[in-house]
């Protein structure tokens, strides 16, 4: 079974500070790998896909790939009260078929 | 670019009844599209995957004969619940990836609250 793993929080942090996020997961051969956002009662939306390793950014977020150690990170960088929401990772499986979803992580940026 | 539309957004029905679910991609053609439910303070649960012209897979625990899927053209993808009870009440969500480019990215539809009484 290919799992996806995340810490489900809540992660509070204050506003301004960098948000950590983070995620394992269990299939070796997965080549990509995205972070969603999804706010109470919202579907999903796609902040960033990744798909080497080493680190991506856009805008205030970066994403982190180590395939070696089969871990992906996302840094908010000057949290905003807006980010609160719950961070979904997702991997995709080795024939690019199909995504397997972390439980999520909550984050709370306090003002 | 790649947006995703569903219809309704929300439903009321009675026990029994059958509700049809639309998800379509209004800007890209959408090869194959996936449905998922999400019970509260739950993460995503795929339901089934589709792709245009071919019979749904369904995942391990999904009724084929309760959740009927079907994806007759690039764009449109309907998922009916008949004879629905309370217990199908949930975040139906559906998501479409596009031919071309990174073909495994999943665009997520704004998600239809299902509530049968």
């Amino acid at each position: 079974q290919k799992e996806v793993e995340q810490n489900s929080g809540p992660l509070s942090v204050p506003e301004g500070a960098i948000a950590s996020l983070n995620c394992t997961y269990s299939d070796r051969g997965s080549q990509s790998f995205f972070w969603y956002r999804q706010y109470s009662g919202k579907s999903p939306e796609l902040i960033m896909s990744i798909y080497s390793n080493g680190d991506k950014e856009d805008g205030r977020f970066t994403a982190q790939l180590n395939k070696a150690s089969q871990y992906v990170s996302l840094l908010i960088r000057d949290s905003q009260p807006s980010d609160s929401a719950t961070y979904l990772c997702a991997v995709a499986n080795q024939a690019g078929t199909a995504l397997i979803f972390g439980k999520g992580t909550t984050l709370s940026v306090s003002s | 670019g790649a947006v995703v539309s569903q219809h309704p957004s929300w439903v009321i029905c009675k026990s029994g009844t059958s509700v049809k679910i639309e998800c379509r991609s209004l800007d890209f053609q959408a090869t194959t599209m996936f449905w998922y439910r999400q019970f509260p303070k739950q993460s995503l649960m795929l339901m089934a995957t589709s792709n245009e012209g071919s019979k749904a897979t369904y995942e391990q625990g999904v009724e084929k004969d309760k959740f009927l899927i079907n994806h007759a053209s690039l764009t449109l993808s309907t998922l009916t619940v008949t004879s629905a009870h309370p217990e199908d009440s949930s975040f139906y969500i559906c998501s479409a990836r596009g031919a071309g480019g990174f073909t495994d990215t999943q665009y997520f539809g704004p998600g239809t609250r299902l509530t049968v009484l």
